[in-house]
């Protein structure tokens, strides 16, 4: 069974330059979520997804990050513009939310970088 | 900010050797998981524990969960340089079901 697939795995920018990440989940995974993860720190949550309904968004930045998942399977993260304080991993994950706890599998993370 | 503790920060040992990193809150959760993640990669789930004093093995590794939901360790025996990684935990609180909040992680690094 394929992993949490994101592209691309590295992105180096200019500030002030847009950017965007893509995921694609665990096939059958209705739960879909966008992490940042800072050097040094865990991954803190941004945007989770129930289907194509965001159900979670209090931690993204909406003056320049927005994020979609149209038709509840992919999604795209988008921020605009960039500042240097975006330079980070940002990882997805998603999960079932069938069975017990919630359990996330992640993807491999995109690494910005905004110079 | 970070609601979960870990500490240490940073444990290099030899191989061979046992080491315990430990997960501390104030908050109780119903649920607490540990991740690991090598560089380059996203994190990879270890284990799952949920009921206070909870202890689970998985081969070399022994999680346990605090009495009040509100601690974990775990702990490495005879460690090998494979077990090298960022040891994550992350909690789940029962009002707020699919958010993990996630501790700072602590790097080990187990030469050879």
């Amino acid at each position: 069974e394929a992993g949490v697939v994101q592209s691309p795995r590295y992105k180096i920018i200019e500030k002030k330059q847009p950017v965007a990440f893509w995921c694609n989940p665990i096939s059958g995974h209705n739960t879909l979520y966008w992490y940042r993860q800072n050097l040094g720190q865990g991954p803190e949550l941004l945007i989770r997804y129930e289907n194509e309904e965001a159900v979670d968004d209090s931690q993204l930045p909406k003056d320049r990050f927005s994020a979609e998942r149209l038709k509840g399977v992919d999604s795209t993260l988008k921020i605009q513009p960039a500042e240097l304080g975006d330079s980070a991993v940002y990882l997805c994950a998603s999960s079932s939310g069938r069975g017990s706890y919630n359990e996330q599998f992640f993807g491999p993370g995109t690494r910005l970088t905004v110079l | 900010t970070q609601l979960l503790e870990q500490s240490p920060q940073f444990l290099s040992i030899q191989e061979g050797e046992n080491l315990t990193v430990y997960c501390n809150s104030s908050s109780v959760f119903s649920s607490l998981q540990w991740y690991r993640q090598e560089p380059g990669e996203g994190p990879v789930l270890l284990v799952t524990v949920v009921t206070g004093g909870e202890v689970k093995k998985l081969k070399r590794l022994t999680f346990q969960f605090g009495d009040a939901r509100k601690d974990s360790s775990l702990h490495i025996t005879a460690a090998q340089p494979g077990d090298t990684g960022l040891y994550l935990c992350a909690g789940a609180s029962a009002d707020s079901w699919g958010k993990l909040q996630f501790g700072a992680g602590t790097q080990v690094v187990v030469t050879p």
